[in-house]
């Protein structure tokens, strides 16, 4: 049984490059949420994706950030134009049904480092 | 809209008993509890629905006041095993969840 897949696990970007981090999530789920995380800090909220279908990016930067979950294939989160302040890991969590009354798998997360 | 844990470190010896707290200034829908190692992802641990109820498995537990729109978990008899940072999750409607920053544990021999 395969657990949440991120890949790359760690991408290094110059600034001004795009950067794109997938999440596949466990077999069967079809919800998706994007974290961000500074070093020593907690988990923030980016957005929160169903199949084909953006449900909550209240938590997205308003720009460079997009992301999307198509009906095949993983979800991608895209950040353009990086700048060293995106540097960060960020993990994708994938649970069974809609809400947050189900339990959220994360992934091993992708280290981005901007030089 | 960021619940507010506390403490914000804790050091034990193994044995040792701890709890972790989790506040929201509004009314809680769910709370879910997460634990992360460093350098991995975090781990469900568990989750309390509105309704004020308890919840268990070996030695961590968790309680949840929607009343006073507050949670604990409860660690007894800390293992080695469970040093790591903790986090609170806490949702205000059916769609999206907020983290704490955390409590970093350290469980010492």
């Amino acid at each position: 049984n395969a657990g949440v897949m991120q890949n790359p696990r760690h991408l290094v970007r110059r600034r001004g490059q795009e950067a794109r981090l997938r999440c596949s999530p466990m077999k069967g789920h079809s919800h998706v949420y994007w974290y961000r995380q500074l070093p020593e800090e907690g988990l923030k909220f980016m957005v929160y994706l169903q199949k084909e279908n953006i449900i909550d990016e209240s938590g997205m930067p308003k720009e460079r950030f997009s992301a999307e979950f198509p009906k095949e294939g993983p979800s991608i989160l895209r950040i353009q134009q990086v700048v060293r302040g995106d540097s960060a890991a960020y993990f994708c969590a994938s649970s069974p049904e809609r809400g947050v009354a189900y339990e959220q798998y994360f992934g091993p997360g992708t280290r981005l480092t901007v030089t | 809209q960021q619940p507010v844990q506390s403490p914000q470190a804790v050091i034990l010896r193994e044995g040792e008993d701890a709890v972790i707290n989790c506040s929201s200034s509004k009314a809680l829908y769910s709370v879910h509890w997460y634990r992360q190692k460093h350098g991995e992802a975090p781990i469900f641990l568990m989750i309390l629905l509105k309704g004020g109820e308890q919840k268990g498995h070996d030695k961590i537990s968790a309680s949840f006041n929607e009343k006073k729109q507050q949670s604990s978990l409860y660690l007894t008899a800390s293992q080695l095993s469970y040093s790591g940072t903790y986090f609170c999750g806490t949702a205000y409607n059916n769609n999206d969840m907020r983290f704490g920053a955390g409590t970093r544990l350290t469980v010492k021999p």
